[in-house]
């Protein structure tokens, strides 16, 4: 089975640049996910997505930050104008159906690494 | 605010061994705890998980310990190994809809 697929794997932009993330989930996997990791902490929940309709959006800072995942398959993570402190790894990952069992596990993608200078 | 914790950052420990991760955490809806393993360049991989109704899950070399009174859980793996040295992410999830809160990690260093 294929797992997370996310690209590109490097980015560095100067800060007020755009940039996108693309990420494509395992095969049948209804719920995606979107998180950021900084540099020694943990990642931190951007936005979920359960087939193409928002879940939880409530820590995106979308004032710069937008998501997208129109068939419900794929997904677009969009940064315009990129800031120094969005520097991080942004991990696409997702989860199979079902409350119990495999259903309770998230698997992750190699995650985008972006550094802004 | 952090809800889940690991307050040590890092551990070192000679192989054959045993390590011994700590996560705390704050809220008492998590339903559900997931031990993360993650190698420099990669994303995390799922290592083993407890339900909130069980004190202890085990796989193989990797056991983890849930005390719900004292909000705290750990992870053990016995014996080390170098292919164990990685950082460790402590997560739990508070809704069916699976959203994970995750520790700021612990880096493990297994020595020969």
């Amino acid at each position: 089975e294929a797992g997370v697929a996310q690209s590109p794997r490097y980015k560095i932009i100067e800060k007020r640049q755009s940039v996108a993330f693309w990420c494509n989930p395992i095969s049948g996997h209804a719920t995606l996910y979107w998180y950021q990791q900084i540099l020694g902490q943990g990642p931190k929940l951007l936005i979920q997505f359960q087939n193409n309709g928002v879940v939880d959006d409530s820590q995106l800072p979308k004032d710069r930050f937008s998501a997208e995942r129109l068939k419900g398959v794929d997904s677009t993570l969009k940064i315009q104008p990129a800031k120094l402190e969005d520097s991080a790894v942004y991990l696409c990952a997702s989860r199979p159906s079902g409350s119990g069992g495999s259903g309770n596990t998230i698997y992750f993608g190699e995650g985008s690494w972006l550094t802004v200078v | 605010d952090q809800q889940v914790k690991q307050n040590s950052p890092s551990l070192s420990v000679q192989e054959g061994r045993i390590s011994i991760l700590n996560c705390d955490y704050t809220n008492s809806m998590f339903d559900y705890f997931l031990w993360y393993k993650k190698y420099p360049a990669e994303g995390p991989t799922f290592l083993i998980s407890i339900s909130s109704i069980k004190d202890k899950n085990e796989d193989g070399r990797f056991t983890v310990f849930l005390n719900k009174s004292a909000k705290h859980l750990s992870l053990h793996i016995v014996p080390s190994q170098p292919g164990d040295s990685a950082v460790y992410f402590c997560a739990a999830r508070t809704d069916s809809w699976g959203k994970l809160q995750f520790g700021a990690g612990t880096q493990v260093v297994v020595t020969p």
